[in-house]
């Protein structure tokens, strides 16, 4: 079955470069999507279909897809970025999330 | 405003039954795919399944297939997510969340634009 993998944890200064990866093999022919959970609500959608960002969320939110990884960058994090980000692919009419990762700003 | 409002929390015993809600509003409840997602609590994201009001057409994930029943209330815009019998394992928060793009074929292109509040279930006995 396939796999998404993220790393558990990932540190920012503030105003530098989050980013953060999700592999999976040939991850790139794939729509890989992003969301952002802060402690105790729901997630949001940061990225959809690799590289876009619903209404409503900053330019600072970026994402990427090729090979076997995808990524979302965060350009000048803010301590409000603090959150856990998932990536998610469709298979199968079932959706795939990865494992998560924590974005730590300091 | 676009929202989906689930329904409170839950203290059940094993063995009990279950059905929690997510109410839909500001948008046409049947044209939009509905799926339901588990977080157990300091875990991630896991899919259970998906729904499309318009014409019941429902996907479970594998690891949830059999265990739960996902269906809708069209006329008062409504989704459910239900239990037969509860485990102590099913303890979580459970969330439900609308596909974002307003067609009957499920497409990858696609994500989760809209999530509910989240219902948290606790089964101890």
């Amino acid at each position: 079955s396939y796999e998404l993998t993220q790393p558990p944890s990932v540190s920012v200064a503030p105003g530098q470069t989050a980013t953060i990866t999700c592999g999976g093999k040939n991850i790139g022919t794939r729509n890989v999507h992003w969301y952002q959970q802060k402690p105790g609500q729901a997630p949001v959608l940061v990225i959809y279909g690799d590289t876009k960002r619903p209404s409503g969320i900053p330019e600072r939110f970026s994402g990427s897809n090729s090979g076997n990884t995808a990524t979302l960058t965060i350009s000048r994090a803010q301590a409000g970025d603090e959150a856990d980000y998932y990536c998610q692919v469709w298979d199968s009419s079932s959706v795939l999330f990865g494992g998560g990762t924590k974005l730590t700003v300091l | 405003e676009v929202q989906l409002v689930q329904s409170g929390a839950e203290v059940k015993k094993p063995g009990e039954s279950l059905k929690i809600s997510c109410k839909g509003s500001g948008y046409s409840f049947s044209n939009y795919w509905i799926g339901w997602v588990r977080q157990m609590p300091g875990k991630g994201l896991e899919w259970m399944g998906i729904i499309y009001p318009g014409d019941s057409d429902t996907r479970y994930s594998p690891s949830f297939q059999g265990q739960v029943t996902i269906s809708t209330d069209n006329s008062i815009s409504t989704a459910y997510l239900q239990w037969s019998s509860l485990k102590a394992s099913d303890t979580a928060m459970y969330y439900c969340a609308r596909k974002s793009d307003a067609t009957s074929s499920l497409s990858y292109n696609y994500g989760m634009d809209v999530w509910g509040q989240g219902t948290p279930v606790t089964v101890s006995s």
